[in-house]
């Protein structure tokens, strides 16, 4: 059964206290893997897109990565304002999935 | 960021009640989408659009209906509203199509059915 599941699904970490979010899928023919943030009372934001396993992308504390079964979503020292919700996406096929997300809360 | 707007943020309706829910983007793009959020389900796509008068069903499309009659609107109608259609509906849109781009979202509107 195709399937799109994050782990873990809430977090609690430190200000500062460095570490990592995770995407698993179990689908056939992957064509892309995406990132978004979600804020409380908001919509998705796109962060990244990733689309052959080995590829990497920074944006300040964040770093994606992938692998042929997962990816990884590293936070490096984050600070209260990266608290929100960290959704993953797969596309493959004609089909477009969103796992359930990641709650995340960094704590001052 | 892409302009995208929803309208109304905010709807509380009767069951048995037609609803629609309106969207509004100024990019130009191709592609849009409606989604709605559920706790423990996640982003489920109801319907999605790949130009005027264009049009598919997602994953969760029973009971919904849309149509686009310009480029930058996308309505989604509830034809007769349930309490199970009590969610936080998004839209979406994107430059090409789902499979390549990413979706710029809009701040999404909760309808409650009573």
């Amino acid at each position: 059964e195709d399937q799109v599941t994050q782990s873990p699904e809430a977090l609690r970490l430190q200000e500062g206290e460095s570490s990592s979010l995770n995407c698993s899928y179990t689908v056939s023919g992957l064509r892309g893997l995406f990132w978004y943030r979600q804020d409380p009372g908001k919509g998705p934001e796109f962060l990244f897109t990733l689309y052959s396993a080995g590829e990497e992308k920074e944006k300040e504390r964040l770093k994606a990565t992938l692998t042929k079964k997962e990816s990884f979503l590293h936070i490096t020292a984050p600070k209260p304002e990266d608290s929100a919700t960290y959704l993953c996406a797969v596309t493959y096929g004609q089909n477009f999935v969103f796992g359930p997300g990641t709650r995340l809360s960094v704590l001052p | 960021d892409a302009g995208i707007t929803q309208s109304p943020r905010h709807k509380v309706t009767e069951t048995g009640t037609p609803v629609t829910l309106r969207c509004h983007q100024t990019e130009n793009h191709r592609y849009m989408y409606w989604y709605r959020q559920d706790p423990g389900h996640g982003l489920r796509l109801i319907h999605y659009s790949y130009g005027v008068k264009d049009t598919d069903k997602g994953e969760v499309s029973d009971g919904y209906s849309v149509s686009r009659s310009k480029t930058e609107d996308f309505l989604l109608t509830l034809e007769s509203a349930t309490s199970s259609q009590t969610s936080v509906y998004f839209c979406a849109s994107s430059r090409s199509g789902p499979l390549n781009t990413e979706a710029f979202f809009g701040q999404g509107t909760r309808l409650t059915v009573v």
